[in-house]
């Protein structure tokens, strides 16, 4: 059983499209980070949210924590083929002990 | 600084066989953590070790286990191994236990025939 649950599991769109996963939990985390992974490769860190209603930039990604730090979503402004991975969430619970979502798997197409 | 390093990359092993995977945290990082990942079940947490010292341990047989030395190097061992055990291995470090971000390696690819 997932402690998270990301949605969608698979997203294809087409270069230049908007997007936005979401990553869900009846539980409260005392922080959430995102991860994006390439085929063969380990994650790679995004982000860490901590606040509850925090909202994080970079460049064209958006990462929203939820007031009650039991969800986020990540938004992707103008996708490129260079953002096609894996996205994972991960969330830490009051001594850090992480646990992670199933994905969610972004092909971008030129 | 260097990132995470996993050792080897890639290894094939027949089942019955035991594996050892190696992992170098980066430099100043005291935690490391362990995780199994398959296309059926995602990013499973093994085990954490913080100053040598095992500190959290998965939902996963007696079989997988690990150690961490003085150096905050870390290795992981599976006995006895299974077709089932075939997965990508990844290591993560943490500057300490109580710190937000992970930081992981490339993985083992582990491949049991």
């Amino acid at each position: 059983t997932q402690l998270l649950e990301q949605s969608p599991q698979f997203l294809s769109i087409q270069e230049g499209e908007n997007l936005t996963v979401y990553c869900n939990s009846s539980s409260v985390f005392s922080s959430l980070q995102w991860y994006r992974q390439e085929p063969g490769e380990g994650p790679v860190l995004l982000v860490t949210v901590v606040t509850g209603g925090e909202v994080k930039k970079l460049k064209r990604l958006t990462f929203q924590f939820g007031d009650a730090r039991k969800d986020s979503s990540l938004h992707i402004t103008a996708a490129q083929p260079g953002d096609t991975g894996l996205y994972l969430c991960a969330g830490g619970d009051n001594n850090n002990d992480m646990r992670f979502g199933a994905g969610t798997r972004l092909t971008v197409k030129p | 600084k260097a990132g995470v390093t996993q050792t080897p990359r890639y290894l094939i092993k027949t089942r019955g066989q035991q594996v050892t995977l190696s992992c170098s945290p980066i430099s100043g990082h005291r935690s490391v953590s362990w995780y199994q990942q398959t296309p059926g079940q995602g990013l499973q947490f093994l085990f954490e070790y913080f100053s040598e010292t095992q500190r959290n341990k998965g939902n996963f047989p007696g079989r997988f286990s690990g150690r961490q030395f003085s150096n905050s190097r870390s290795e992981m061992n599976v006995s006895t191994l299974e077709l089932g055990d075939s997965a990508l291995y990844l290591c993560a470090s943490r500057f300490r236990a109580a710190s937000y971000e992970q930081y992981f390696g490339p993985g083992t690819r582990l491949t049991v025939t």
